[in-house]
């Protein structure tokens, strides 16, 4: 079955960059998606797509996704950032939904 | 305004059933494929099931095929979950989550339905 591999944690300090990786066999051929869920609330979709932003989230949310490796980057990182972050594909050859592991981002 | 509300959890012993029902309101409910979406204490999210928009198809992750079937009524604007032949390992908070896009992804969620298996 089809993985997607995150760093367990990612800090930061406020104002500085954090990239969070998600990594899968051959990942840029799909579309992933990224979502962010806080303590005791639903995830959020953050990016769709590979580089997406749906309304309301800021520019300074990012994506990409080539060869193995898709990455978020929040860019001007807030105290509001902390959160956990999910990466997440549909895997056409097991006709499943695969989520990554999960990075929790601590903001310093 | 656009809401899924989860409803149906509770303390059941291994080898009982439970149905799980999701209520949805302020969207086009039958323009969205529905998915069951899991996260145990402490854990990642695990998806469970699939449905499409119709609700002519479905999927199920490994883990629960064969136990659980998941459905959807659009004119109620309702999806469900029947549990069956519940085990330990499948105490989680279970969650509804949709998506109109064509890849796959969830930009509507429950708050879920906390599922809890023991003797």
């Amino acid at each position: 079955s089809y993985v997607l591999t995150q760093p367990p944690s990612v800090s930061v300090a406020p104002g500085k960059t954090a990239r969070v990786t998600c990594g899968g066999d051959n990942i840029g051929s799909k579309p992933v998606h990224w979502y962010q869920q806080k303590p005791g609330r639903a995830p959020v979709l953050v990016i769709y797509y590979d580089t997406n932003r749906p309304s309301g989230i800021p520019e300074r949310v990012s994506g990409s996704n080539s060869g193995n490796t898709a990455t978020l980057t929040i860019s001007r990182v807030e105290a509001g950032d902390e959160a956990d972050y999910y990466c997440q594909v549909w895997d056409r050859n097991s006709d499943h939904y695969v989520f990554g592991t999960g990075t929790k981002v601590t903001v310093l | 305004q656009v809401q899924l509300v989860e409803s149906g959890g509770g303390l059941v012993k291994p080898g009982g059933s439970l149905r799980l029902s999701c209520a949805a309101s302020g969207f086009t409910f039958r323009d969205y494929y529905m998915s069951w979406i899991r996260q145990a204490p402490g854990k990642g999210l695990e998806w469970v099931s699939y449905i499409s928009s119709s609700g002519r198809i479905m999927f199920y992750s490994d883990s629960v095929k064969g136990r659980f079937t998941i459905s959807r009524d659009n004119a109620k604007n309702s999806l469900h979950l029947q549990m069956s032949s519940l085990r330990v390992e499948d105490t989680a908070v279970y969650s509804c989550a949709g998506g109109s896009g064509s890849y796959f992804d969830f930009d509507i969620w429950g708050q879920g339905t906390l599922v809890t298996v023991s003797s």
